[in-house]
């Protein structure tokens, strides 16, 4: 079955640093994965999915992931933070045994500060 | 284009009552789902309707009900409210089903139950 697992719970960089939220899956299948970000009081929102060709992947807001094979990772970078950026990350992953839906498995969340 | 609605944003229930969430898309979407979001434990699906006259359970349905009303609409009933069912409830949709569509959320619904 597949599953996700986000490290970390909280965590908190200068603004202007680098953003690095970890992600990891398993699948028994090529997986499709996602990042998916959620402001205070909202909806979550897509960033970045992969699905194939190229590993590296941009999404908006200046956020990008890397899909690492042999690692079995997706990890969610940004080069400089903003103090926008604050927010829960999902990482999340396709479920291909329901071929009928686009069922999604979240990761169970980061919260990402940004401190001035 | 509102996206994905929901009504109400707010609700408190007691223990026992019943109440209906509401939930549209304007994004003329085959698939729609309902998720409860609880700390620390992301998003767990409660229901899915892959398309219009078609639901399935999810990962935790119990003490749900669902209706696709539509190809816009699709609701969450909560039959006897408990206090386990307290949560952040999202409606979700995407345009097919299968692995490769994105879905796109509504704002959610803030449930207390007393």
């Amino acid at each position: 079955a597949q599953s996700v697992t986000q490290l970390g719970s909280h965590v908190s960089v200068s603004e202007g640093a680098l953003v690095l939220l970890r992600c990891n899956y398993s699948s028994s299948v090529p997986p499709y994965l996602f990042w998916y970000v959620q402001y205070p009081n909202q909806g979550l929102q897509l960033l970045l999915k992969y699905t194939t060709g190229a590993t590296l992947v941009k999404g908006i807001n200046g956020f990008e992931a890397e899909f690492k094979k042999s690692e079995t990772s997706f990890h969610l970078t940004k080069p400089s933070a903003h103090m926008s950026d604050a927010a829960e990350y999902f990482c999340a992953v396709s479920d291909p045994l329901y071929s009928s839906a686009s069922k999604i498995i979240f990761g169970s969340g980061t919260r990402l500060s940004i401190r001035p | 284009n509102a996206g994905v609605t929901q009504t109400p944003k707010f609700q408190v229930l007691k223990t026992g009552q019943s109440m209906t969430l509401q939930c549209a898309q304007d994004m003329n979407h085959n698939s729609m789902y309902w998720y409860r979001q609880d700390p620390g434990m992301g998003l767990r699906l409660i229901y899915y309707s892959a398309s219009e006259g078609t639901t399935d359970k999810g990962e935790v349905p119990n003490g749900y009900n669902v209706s696709r009303l539509n190809k816009r609409e699709f609701s969450l009933r909560l039959e006897s409210a408990a206090p386990s069912q307290t949560s952040v409830y999202f409606c979700a949709s995407s345009e097919l089903g299968g692995l490769y569509y994105e879905q796109y959320f509504g704002p959610g619904t803030r449930l207390t139950v007393t």
